[in-house]
């Protein structure tokens, strides 16, 4: 059965630094997500990405975030300039259509952590 | 706020009894999704339910939805240990891109 992906499982970067983590969305999904879950809360939402521009992104995802699609599988989310609160678990998710009616496939997560 | 909201926060039973967690919010919806969470792991997702949809079962779970309320319930029936987990309710509506806010979960124990 077809999934998510996601890599690296665990990143450690320290304050400051850039990270990029990746995600291979199901191959004929069109829709694709950023979700960040930091430890104990809940699941929020970061950005949805369609049509190779950003279809809808929350307060959260301020300048230092952003979303790429380099090639036709990878779903990239860049953190510029890393700071501790972005310590979080980051998952990717993916649906096959817009529209009313769409269940959405998340992969494994990537678990960042700031130092 | 957007957001679902779940009911209980927790909720412990013993093996073979049924569970139900609430959610409620508070916008207009395209649908609503359930998902379970494992301690430290991804989320799965159990049952979509759209707006013009009022139940929804799939195997040992059913889900309902009232939009009048603005409410949904998931069901667990005859629960087992391993149905030990978060459950998150998620809205998703349309706002000109698509969006899905989760709630802050249930966190459900099933005692053998």
């Amino acid at each position: 059965e077809p999934e998510v992906t996601q890599t690296p499982s665990h990143q450690v970067t320290q304050m400051g630094q850039e990270v990029i983590l990746r995600c291979v969305p199901i191959s004929n999904h069109l829709y694709f997500y950023w979700y960040r879950q930091i430890l104990g809360q809940k699941v929020e939402f970061l950005v949805s990405f369609y049509n190779n521009e950003i279809s809808e992104k929350s307060e959260i995802f301020d300048d230092q975030f952003s979303v790429e699609r380099p090639d036709g599988s990878n779903f990239t989310l860049k953190i510029r300039s890393t700071k501790l609160e972005d310590s979080a678990m980051y998952f990717c998710a993916s649906s096959p259509e817009p529209g009313q009616g769409y269940e959405q496939y998340f992969g494994p997560g990537t678990r960042l952590t700031v130092t | 706020s957007q957001q679902g909201e779940e009911d209980p926060q927790a909720l412990s039973i013993q093996e073979g009894e049924n569970a139900t967690m609430n959610c409620s919010y508070k916008t207009s919806i395209n649908n609503l999704q359930w998902y379970r969470q494992n301690s430290g792991r991804g989320l799965v997702h159990l049952i979509l339910i759209r707006s013009n949809e009022r139940e929804k079962h799939s195997g040992r779970l059913r889900v309902t939805l009232d939009t009048s309320k603005k409410s949904s319930s998931l069901l667990i029936t005859a629960s087992r240990a391993a149905d030990t987990a978060s459950y998150f309710c998620a809205t998703a509506f349309n706002t000109g891109g698509f969006k899905t806010i989760f709630g802050a979960g249930t966190r459900l124990f099933v005692k053998a």
